[in-house]
């Protein structure tokens, strides 16, 4: 399987930060990342699809890099429904596999 | 718009099958992947596994002998069971189309597997 390794696991930031979400892929996947916005006691929501796509409807303060095995999120600009768990998915091969999770949490 | 709903037991019983139900609205699901996706309490998310648009599948080793996921076209609806089940199943269970991107996801069905 490929594991992939978030960094930090948290991170504390003020309203109008920008920061950023490092993911990291056990070995090489191309441009196959997601990265996910999840909420306590909800499902998790499609940010960026295949390194740097935007979902649709999402703010353009997110935004996506990254390909072979090293990938960020970063987030301009900080809004307070901003503060969630952020976590990255490899989609080049099965199992699909996911980061830990990064608690991005109001400072 | 597309929405997923899971649907099943809350509480299963230790060797016993689970079985859930994701039923599909806003759109087709004879087109797509659909997923099943776990994430025990405190813990991260697990992709169990998915099946395609014409019901092949393709299912996470670590579980593989133990789940079974299956469309029903004419219903609109994927199944997910998983037999054998130990308290390591307890989790809050996700359906979810799309491949690679989930795009959108079912509000999640918790499940506690105890007797």
């Amino acid at each position: 399987d490929i594991q992939m390794t978030q960094s930090p696991s948290s991170l504390s930031a003020s309203v109008g930060d920008r920061v950023t979400i490092t993911c990291r892929a056990s070995q090489t996947i191309n441009s196959y990342l997601n990265w996910y916005q999840q909420k306590p006691g909800k499902a998790p929501k499609l940010l960026i699809y295949a390194a740097s796509s935007l979902q649709s409807g999402v703010p353009s303060r997110f935004s996506g890099s990254g390909s072979g095995t090293d990938f960020t999120l970063t987030i301009t600009t900080l809004q307070p429904e901003d503060f969630a768990t952020y976590c990255c998915q490899q989609s080049y091969s099965t199992p699909y596999t996911f980061g830990q999770g990064t608690k991005l949490e109001i400072k | 718009q597309v929405q997923l709903q899971e649907s099943g037991p809350g509480l299963v019983k230790p060797s016993e099958t689970l079985s859930l139900m994701c039923s599909v609205s806003g759109g087709s699901i004879s087109s797509y992947y659909w997923s099943w996706i776990r994430q025990a309490p405190g813990k991260g998310l697990e992709w169990i596994g998915y099946t395609d648009y014409i019901g092949r599948t393709n299912y996470n080793p670590s579980l593989k002998s133990r789940v079974t996921i299956s469309l029903d076209t004419s219903k609109n609806q994927f199944s997910l069971k998983v037999s054998s089940v130990t308290a390591a199943d307890t989790a809050m269970y996700y359906c979810a189309r799309g491949d690679p991107g989930l795009d959108y996801w079912g509000q999640g069905t918790l499940v506690t597997v105890s007797s």
